[in-house]
Parts: structure tokens; sequence; C-alpha cells
């Protein structure tokens, strides 16, 4: 059981290109998050879906987009990298109802220079 | 909405001794709180969570972790800190009213262990 898999572990980028990092789950849940890492500020929450075909901003969505086309994974894109966007970046999943928790992917580290 | 406050960025311990991480959380109504534990390179690994009942709640690794409605806390406590117990460890709250609500989860304490 793999769990929640990302792709890629690592990528530098130069400011203006863009890319897309892929999340995916294998345990049939319904939420999906996308979260960013940066020192000192916790993790903070970029978009999330509650179900396939379903997106929502969270705390820091400028710059980024997302999809849930397939249940099973959720696409984090970047249009047009910037420095700001230098970070960790970290997949969640999680079965319906408030009372469960979040399974974490091993997290994707993204340098835009 | 709900929020969580770690007072403590980093906590250095000595091997063998006891350890207690902070957690306060902001919420009109009893939470579930969960405790997760970060290690270098690594992704985020659940130690335990709270969502009733009994008041104290075990974890993986020795960890255990009070809930205390009258002071808004979840403190993670261990009583003998080995030094793979070095990390970062996150408090996580989640809406109990609206079960779509994602985790809200704090700034994160590193832990330190010295021989």
């Amino acid at each position: 059981n793999a769990g929640v898999t990302q792709t890629p572990k690592f990528r530098v980028l130069k400011t203006g290109q863009s890319m897309t990092l892929l999340c995916a789950q294998d345990m049939n849940h319904e939420y999906m998050y996308w979260y960013r890492q940066d020192p000192g500020m916790g993790l903070r929450l970029i978009h999330y879906s509650v179900g396939e075909g379903t997106t929502a901003k969270g705390e820091v969505p400028d710059g980024y987009n997302v999809s849930r086309l397939k249940k099973q994974n959720f696409l984090l894109g970047l249009e047009s990298a910037a420095p700001s966007q230098t970070s960790v970046y970290f997949c969640a999943s999680r079965p319906t109802g408030g009372n469960t928790e979040a399974f974490f992917g091993q997290g994707t580290r993204l340098t835009v220079v | 909405a709900q929020s969580v406050t770690q007072p403590d960025i980093h906590i250095t311990v000595s091997e063998g001794a006891s350890l207690e991480l902070r957690c306060n959380y902001s919420y009109g109504a009893t939470p579930y709180l969960f405790w997760y534990v970060q290690s270098p390179g690594q992704g985020l690994q659940l130690l335990l969570k709270y969502f009733s009942g009994d008041t104290l709640v075990q974890g993986i690794k020795g960890f255990e972790a009070e809930f205390k409605r009258s002071q808004s806390s979840f403190n993670l406590r261990k009583p003998s800190v080995h030094w793979s117990d070095a990390a970062e460890y996150f408090c996580a709250v989640g809406a109990r009213r609206s079960g779509n609500t994602p985790l809200v989860f704090g700034k994160g304490t590193r832990l330190s262990v010295i021989a």
C-alpha cells in the first residue's frame, strides 16, 4: 500500500517557468490537500479538494492552480514560478468525516532561481 | 474558524529527560486534535489523536497527550526522551461541526536532544 505519493521529489526551476506537481493516493480518500512548508511558518494550506471535480482556496492560493479530475490524483500547478515559491510542498489525503487523520506524502522540495 | 498556537519554537532536552510540548487551540466547540511528527527530510507521521472520551490519549513511540478543555490545551508528553525523538512536532485541530474543513496546523516545535 503506497499511501500518498508525490512526484517529483526535487525540482529546480528558473523564474517564470511552469511546472505541475502530482499527488496520487491509493486509499480512496475523498479529501486532498496541498500545503507548503517554510521555516518558522509551519504548514500553510494552498488549495484543497473535498471530492473529484471540486477545489477550493486555502490560506495562500496566489500563484498556484489545482485540478482534481480523478479522485486519486490532485495536481498543483505553478504557471509562472517566482523565487517566493521556493518551499517544500506536501500533499495530504483524508477520509470523509471530521474525526479522521490526514495522511501525508514525503514532500517535494522546489527551488526557484 | 479554528486556530492552533505552539508557543515554543525550539526546545532542547537531555536524553532520558522528560518532555512536554505545548499546544493551545481556539475553537468554538470541542475540536478534534492531533499531534504529528516530522523527521528531517520526511513527511508528517501521526503520533496520536483525540476525538472524544478519555482525555489522556496514548500514541506511538511512547508519547501521550492530555486534552484540557478548561485550558484549551492538548500538550504532548514523553517520560524519557531518546535521541531518535529529535524532530519537528506539529499540533493540528479539526472542526467537529464541519467534517470537510481542512486541518489547521500550528507552526511547529523543533526538538533537539543532547547527550
